[in-house]
């Protein structure tokens, strides 16, 4: 395995129901991000993590929350979500913070 | 407050029709600026970083360049496969950096 790999691509829940998106970096980067993308908009940023700990938390809702185990993976804990948070969600790697970031493929989620 | 404007929304060439994609920008203490590539359904991939005035980056048919208040990304003689959207962001403020992303340029090359 190569870059920043994400898992589940594509996900489809229920409004009261608990997933989780997972994403593992092959980079040696200490530095990793969760962006959402929604159409016609920049992306945002969500959650940063330096060295394992949360630099940044970008008023996000508690329906979201991140975890960092080791500076290699990254998930992020979704609960009673709405049908607004139907999104993109990219996890991102740095070898420094906001620098040059290598995305993963992306987690396609629907939320019904 | 930084912000970030690509333009235009979105460009339709003919394959081997040059043109400039540009991203406008207001920030203080700019530290860099990224060019990204993103495929649909995929994530974005890093193209270049342009750290000060003056400075130009090439890649294959695409060349970055960048002055104090905005960007350029140039593609010459474009293939059908340069079809994407490329996003630009800023990355800026020492000592409270933020990375800011524009909306990003939807680029379509005609066979």
């Amino acid at each position: 395995e190569t870059g920043v790999t994400q898992t589940p691509r594509h996900l489809v829940m229920g409004m009261t129901n608990k997933k989780s998106l997972k994403c593992e970096q092959h980079l040696g980067h200490n530095a990793m991000y969760w962006y959402k993308q929604s159409a016609k908009k920049p992306l945002e940023l969500m959650f940063v993590y330096s060295l394992e700990e949360r630099v940044e938390n970008n008023s996000v809702p508690s329906r979201f929350s991140p975890e960092c185990p080791n500076s290699s993976h990254l998930f992020l804990h979704l609960h009673t979500l709405q049908p607004e948070d139907s999104a993109l969600y990219l996890c991102a790697s740095s070898q420094v913070r906001f620098g040059e970031l290598f995305f993963g493929e992306g987690s396609r989620l629907t939320v019904l | 407050e930084d912000q970030v404007t690509q333009s235009p929304e979105a460009l339709r060439l003919q394959e081997g029709e040059s043109s400039s994609l540009n991203c406008s920008y207001t920030v203080s203490g700019l530290r860099g600026l990224f060019w990204y590539r993103q495929d649909p359904g995929k994530g974005p991939e890093f193209l270049f970083t342009l750290y000060s005035a003056g400075e130009e980056k090439e890649k294959e048919r695409l060349k970055a360049t960048l002055t104090k208040k905005e960007s350029f990304l140039h593609i010459t003689a474009p293939k059908p496969e340069d079809s994407a959207t490329y996003l630009c962001a800023v990355w800026a403020n020492f000592g409270n950096e933020k990375l800011t992303f524009g909306t990003g340029t939807r680029l379509t090359i005609i066979p």
